[in-house]
């Protein structure tokens, strides 16, 4: 595709199941980044990775959440045990090296 | 801590004016700016951006201000269209050593009226 994808566009899940969520990066970008943004915020950052390699979590608000890319290419970010307060839209962004090209975010509601 | 934030939440504009969008930023050592449009249930769409050793940066319809003595940016939206009814961000990518992440504002939205 031409862009970036994430799949599922919205996620509803109970207190307390996990989650996973996946980006499509554009082909061939080397950086890859998950972003969190609250209803009526800007996107927070989450983690960064530089092909399939994590450089930087520190955005991750608790060790429920986990992202991994494995192969350098497709992302998942894992959500464990999720609770109300992590409801909110998932960005996915990749990056060839000087701009962040968004995909369309998965919006997750937590019952 | 330091961020990069916006004064105004709500702009409404008649459509044809001018829009003028604002944002403040508190770390001296960012060099990097970004713009973004996101409409309803879309990711973030980049406008324009501009570095640090610029001042002005035009695009079509848009033009970016940079003022670093009061780390203010603007950006101005010419002949304001319905299309350009969405929330703007402006982000700040702070040097290499804080790593390759942009740090976004509050966001504005924009609603052009006709």
């Amino acid at each position: 595709g031409a862009g970036v994808s994430q799949s599922p566009r919205y996620k509803v899940a109970k207190r307390g199941q996990d989650v996973a969520l996946r980006c499509d990066p554009i082909s061939g970008h080397v950086s890859l980044f998950w972003y969190q943004q609250a209803l009526g915020q800007g996107p927070e950052f989450l983690t960064y990775f530089q092909n399939e390699a994590q450089l930087d979590k520190s955005g991750l608000p608790s060790d429920r959440f986990f992202a991994e890319r494995p192969e350098g290419s497709v992302s998942t970010l894992k959500i464990q045990r999720t609770q109300q307060e992590d409801s909110a839209v998932y960005l996915c962004a990749s990056s060839p090296g000087t701009r962040w090209f968004f995909g369309p975010g998965t919006r997750l509601t937590v019952l | 801590g330091e961020s990069v934030g916006l004064h105004l939440p709500t702009l409404s504009v008649q459509e044809g004016d001018n829009s003028i969008i604002n944002c403040a930023y508190s770390n001296s050592a960012s060099d990097y700016f970004i713009w973004y449009k996101q409409e309803s249930g879309k990711g973030p769409q980049f406008i324009i951006d501009i570095r640090s050793n610029m001042d002005k940066r035009q695009g079509q319809r848009v033009t970016v201000l940079l003022n670093k003595t009061v780390k203010h940016l603007s950006l101005q939206i010419a002949a304001t269209q319905p299309g350009d009814s969405a929330v703007y961000f402006c982000a700040e990518n702070r040097n290499k050593a804080a790593g390759n992440k942009l740090t976004f504002g509050g966001g504005t939205r924009v609603l052009v009226k006709p």
